[in-house]
């Protein structure tokens, strides 16, 4: 089974406008992290964003949400006021276990975003 | 700070040959990665480590080996290239924080 699923391959966001980026994941480990990555096409890989699965709260970066859903087991990346420079592919990813074992990542496949002027 | 460094940047190999994927970091982080990224896909643990002296296999570990001499490198090696290892290979690292810091990659094409 796949454990971190992006059903979005691709999308359209007008400029200024926000956008949701799906995740789901699988795991039966009560500790986990999830993390959103963006690769814009100079193909370099930027943190965005984390969500401890302890983590009362949703986590926010600035222009980044990520609404949390634990019972459902979604992490969706929200990116509010859309910019030119936020056309990327982004990915989802996910660490299982303590954090001393270190942040092994699983990646789910990507959703590339195109934002219009 | 350089962060994370990978040499070389492109490297076309022939079948059966065999090279070293470089990877620096200068942060003094304990925790490094190796991922590769075929098109239009996520990417993919490959091998990591905790520590100097410390690795072990990730998901896809067949046809690649490591070693972790010193905190600061942690170099890929490839033993007999196959088609299959086209990719683009990151190296990563990580400490107490969350982000995992990863390097600009490496373009193999096995031809």
């Amino acid at each position: 089974a796949q454990k971190i699923t992006q059903t979005q391959p691709g999308m359209f966001v007008q400029e200024k406008e926000a956008v949701t980026l799906d995740c789901t994941y699988d795991t039966s480990d009560p500790s986990y992290g999830l993390f959103w990555y963006k690769q814009p096409s100079s193909g370099e890989m930027i943190f965005l964003i984390y969500q401890g699965s302890y983590d009362q709260q949703n986590a926010t970066e600035g222009r980044y949400s990520l609404n949390f859903q634990k019972a459902r087991k979604s992490a969706n990346l929200v990116i509010s006021a859309s910019q030119l420079g936020d056309s990327a592919m982004y990915f989802c990813a996910m660490s299982e276990g303590p954090k001393a074992a270190g942040n092994k990542l699983t990646f789910g496949g990507g959703t590339r975003v195109l934002v219009k002027p | 700070n350089a962060g994370v460094t990978q040499t070389p940047k492109f490297r076309i190999l022939k079948i059966g040959q065999s090279m070293t994927l470089q990877c620096t970091q200068d942060m003094n982080h304990n925790y490094m990665y190796w991922y590769r990224q075929d098109p239009g896909m996520g990417l993919k643990l490959i091998y990591y480590s905790v520590g100097a002296g410390i690795t072990d296999k990730g998901e896809v570990p067949n046809g690649y080996n490591v070693s972790r001499s010193t905190t600061e490198d942690f170099p890929l090696r490839l033993e007999l290239a196959a088609p299959s290892q086209t990719s683009v290979y990151f190296c990563a690292s990580s400490q107490d924080s969350n982000e995992q810091f990863f390097g600009p990659g490496t373009r193999l094409t096995v031809l």
